[in-house]
C-alpha cells in the first residue's frame, strides 16, 4: 500500500521561510512528477497551491514553491504571513492507468 | 468560473446508503477535459479520496471503499453523484466533490493529475 508521510506540525515566524516534506513509499512517486499540495483553513475546503511538483495555479502567491528529489517532495513557503497558518496536504497518484489518489496525513503550519 | 456544490442528507442511519450529489455550474461536466472526484474528511482528520468518474464512463475507486462505492453522472443535470452503501459511524465526515485536471503531453490525453476546483463540502453524520 502506497503512503505519503508528512510531519504533523511545523512553525515559523512572520517573514521567515519554512519547508514541509512529503515522503512517498511507492515507485510511482519517484517516477512521476504528479505531486500536488493543498492548503486548508479551518472549516474551509482545500485549495490547490502547487501541482505537478513545481507549478503554481493562477492566483497563488509566488511565495509558495514546490520541489522533489527522489522519494521526497517539499513545499516551501517564503516570507511567512499570518494567513499562511493552515493545514497542508501533499498528494500523489499511484497506478499509471488508474491514477489512484493518495493524500499525506497533513501538516499543521503555525505562524508564531 | 466553474463552481461545485454538494447536496444531500446530513444524517444517515447505520447500514443504509449515503447518497450525495455534486452540481457543476459554469462548465460542462461532459466536456471530456476533466475528471470528477469525491473526497471525504472525518472531523479533525486528514483527507481521504473516495473515487472518480470520467465522462468516458470509466470510474476509479479507493480500494478500501471500492466494494461499497458507486459514482455516476447525470449529464442532463450537469451533476455527478456518490452512493456509499452499508454505512457505519466511521463514514461520518465532511464530503467534498472536486474537479481533477491535467494533460499528458506524451500521449495527448487528459488525465486526473490534480484537484483544482473544490466544492465547499457537506457534513454527513451516520447515526441512529
Amino acid at each position: 500500500q502506497s503512503a505519503l508521510t508528512q510531519p504533523a506540525s511545523v512553525s515559523g515566524s512572520p517573514g521567515q521561510s519554512i519547508t514541509i516534506s512529503c515522503t512517498g513509499t511507492s515507485s510511482d512517486f519517484e517516477i512521476y512528477d504528479l505531486v500536488s499540495w493543498y492548503q486548508q483553513h479551518p472549516g474551509k475546503a482545500p485549495k490547490l497551491m502547487i501541482y505537478e511538483v513545481t507549478k503554481r495555479p493562477s492566483g497563488v502567491s509566488n511565495r509558495f514553491s514546490g520541489s522533489k528529489s527522489g522519494n521526497t517532495a517539499s513545499l516551501t513557503i517564503s516570507g511567512l504571513q499570518p494567513e499562511d497558518e493552515a493545514d497542508y496536504y501533499c498528494c500523489s497518484y499511484a497506478g499509471s492507468s488508474t491514477f489512484l489518489v493518495i493524500f499525506g496525513g497533513g501538516t499543521k503550519l503555525t505562524v508564531l | 468560473q466553474v463552481q461545485l456544490q454538494e447536496s444531500g442528507p446530513g444524517l444517515v442511519k447505520p447500514s443504509q446508503t449515503l447518497s450525495l450529489t455534486c452540481a457543476v455550474s459554469g462548465g460542462s461536466i461532459s466536456s471530456g477535459t476533466y475528471y470528477w472526484s469525491w473526497i471525504r474528511q472525518p472531523a479533525g482528520k486528514g483527507l481521504e479520496w473516495i473515487g472518480r468518474f470520467y465522462t468516458s464512463g470509466s470510474t476509479n475507486y479507493n480500494p478500501s471503499l471500492k466494494s461499497r462505492v458507486t459514482i455516476s453522472v447525470d449529464t442532463s443535470k450537469n451533476q455527478f453523484s456518490l452512493k456509499l452503501s452499508s454505512v457505519t459511524a466511521a463514514d461520518t465526515a465532511v464530503y467534498y466533490c472536486a474537479r481533477e485536471g491535467g494533460y499528458d503531453y506524451v500521449w495527448g490525453s487528459y488525465r486526473p493529475y490534480y484537484m483544482d476546483v473544490w466544492g465547499k463540502g457537506t457534513t454527513v453524520t451516520v447515526s441512529s
